[in-house]
């Protein structure tokens, strides 16, 4: 199975502040990588699929990037209902493998 | 607007079985591969099962392999997994998900509610 190694594992930012967060997959993935939100007692929310696609209706500052085995997803400019847990899923080859979440926290 | 509703959780005794329902409702139902993923207290998220749109393609995590059988009814719009031999180790929030189909890569792009599955004595 493909593993995704995704960090940090918490992050706290201010508002207004641009964050990223990694995911590293043990073999190429080909962009085959999507990153989901997860507020608190919710189902995830798609947010990026095909590593760079914004999901309709997912705010502008949410972008992804990457390539190969390196993937990362930015908030350009924090706001409160950001807050949550996030995680990556890579859709390359089965089974379909998720990275084990960044909690996002407001400083 | 898509929604995806699981019911059928609870708690179970190691050893029983339990069967898990997705009513859809939002889209054509019969268009869309489905799957459930499941997320264990305090844990990260596993993908269980998925299916395809017509049945034809039906795949198992590891884990569940031999004792889970995922199915759908496109009649009646709903998914199911039926959850046999169970172990204290299946607890966990299951949820179920349709496959996005943006592009051929595999990705879920709506998610259920989540349906809890306790397995204690």
């Amino acid at each position: 199975d493909i593993q995704m190694t995704q960090s940090p594992a918490s992050l706290s930012a201010s508002l207004g502040e641009t964050i990223s967060i990694e995911c590293r997959a043990s073999e190429d993935i080909y962009s085959n990588l999507a990153w989901y939100q997860q507020k608190s007692g919710k189902s995830p929310q798609l947010l990026i699929y095909a590593a760079n696609r914004l999901q309709d209706g997912v705010p502008s500052r949410f972008s992804g990037s990457g390539s190969g085995t390196q993937y990362s997803l930015k908030i350009s400019g924090m706001q409160p209902e950001d807050e949550g847990d996030y995680f990556c899923l890579q859709g390359s080859k089965f089974p379909p493998t998720f990275g084990s979440g960044t909690k996002l926290e407001i400083k | 607007e898509v929604q995806l509703v699981e019911s059928g959780g609870g708690l179970v005794q190691p050893g029983r079985s339990l069967k898990l329902s997705c009513l859809a409702s939002g889209f054509t139902f019969s268009n869309y591969g489905m799957n459930w993923i499941r997320q264990a207290p305090g844990k990260g998220l596993e993908w269980v099962a998925s299916i395809s749109s017509s049945s034809s393609y039906i795949y198992y995590a590891d884990t569940v392999k031999g004792r889970f059988t995922i199915s759908r009814d496109n009649a009646k719009n709903t998914l199911y997994l039926q959850m046999t031999s169970l172990r204290s180790e299946d607890t966990a929030l299951y949820y179920c998900a349709r496959r996005g189909s943006s592009y051929r890569g595999y990705y879920f792009d709506y998610w259920g509610q989540g349906v809890m599955v306790t397995v204690s004595s």
